[in-house]
């Protein structure tokens, strides 16, 4: 079974500056997806970014960008120009490509709070 | 941009009672899947359904839950006789044909069991 661990339960960053959270993951496939949601106050669940495992380049949305390493099965995700609204729940997620049902699997969770 | 709808956003039930979560799936969406959160801690896996079929479930899922599509829009979640501990956070979710697909959640139904 896949499992993904955020050893980060909590951070915080000045507007403007950069933050990376991180993430890591057990599995034994080869292919498979990984994620990054944001979960603000309203608790609403949003995809920032997706990276497949058979990329080698990091995937990149604006000011999110992730640096994802396979050999090392880390995936962090990197917010520059941090902003009062990035304030929020960020959530690692694992999809396998190779079992049906293709579930997500969560890690724990790191909230992130920017400061002004 | 098509959505994923949850209705209600909100549902108090006594314990012991049956509930039914709805959901809205996007239209051309294939792969369904209810998750839940309790407060405070990470999303879980319930079920996931294809086909007109539970695909896969998690441990979480036992007797006490049930999943229907009964007309091809809508997506039910049953809990027959609720626990204090069902008391959480469901999220709906859908995905289109094509494991590079993403998840779209619907933005959730809080389940309160008194």
């Amino acid at each position: 079974a896949q499992t993904v661990t955020q050893s980060q339960p909590e951070m915080s960053v000045q507007e403007a500056e950069t933050v990376t959270l991180s993430c890591t993951y057990d599995t034994s496939e080869n292919n498979y997806y990984l994620f990054w949601y944001k979960q603000p106050p309203s608790r609403q669940m949003i995809l920032v970014i997706r990276q497949e495992a058979y990329k080698q380049q990091n995937a990149t949305e604006n000011r999110f960008s992730v640096n994802f390493q396979k050999a090392a099965k880390s995936f962090s995700l990197k917010i520059s120009d941090s902003q009062l609204g990035d304030t929020a729940m960020y959530f690692c997620a694992f999809m396998s490509e190779e079992t049906s049902g293709s579930r997500l699997t969560f890690g724990e969770g790191t909230q992130l709070t920017v400061n002004p | 941009e098509p959505e994923v709808t949850q209705t209600p956003s909100h549902q108090v039930t006594q314990m012991g009672q049956e509930v039914i979560l709805r959901c809205v799936p996007i239209s051309n969406h294939l792969y369904f899947y209810w998750y839940r959160q309790i407060l405070g801690q990470k999303v879980e896996f319930l079920v996931s359904f294809y086909n007109n079929e539970i695909s896969e479930k998690s441990e979480i899922f036992d007797d006490q839950f049930s999943v229907e599509r009964p007309d091809g829009s809508n997506f039910t979640l049953k809990i027959r006789s609720t626990k204090l501990e069902d008391s959480a956070m469901y999220f709906c979710a859908s995905r289109a044909r094509g494991l590079s697909g993403k998840l779209f959640f619907g933005s959730g139904t809080q389940l309160s069991v008194l």
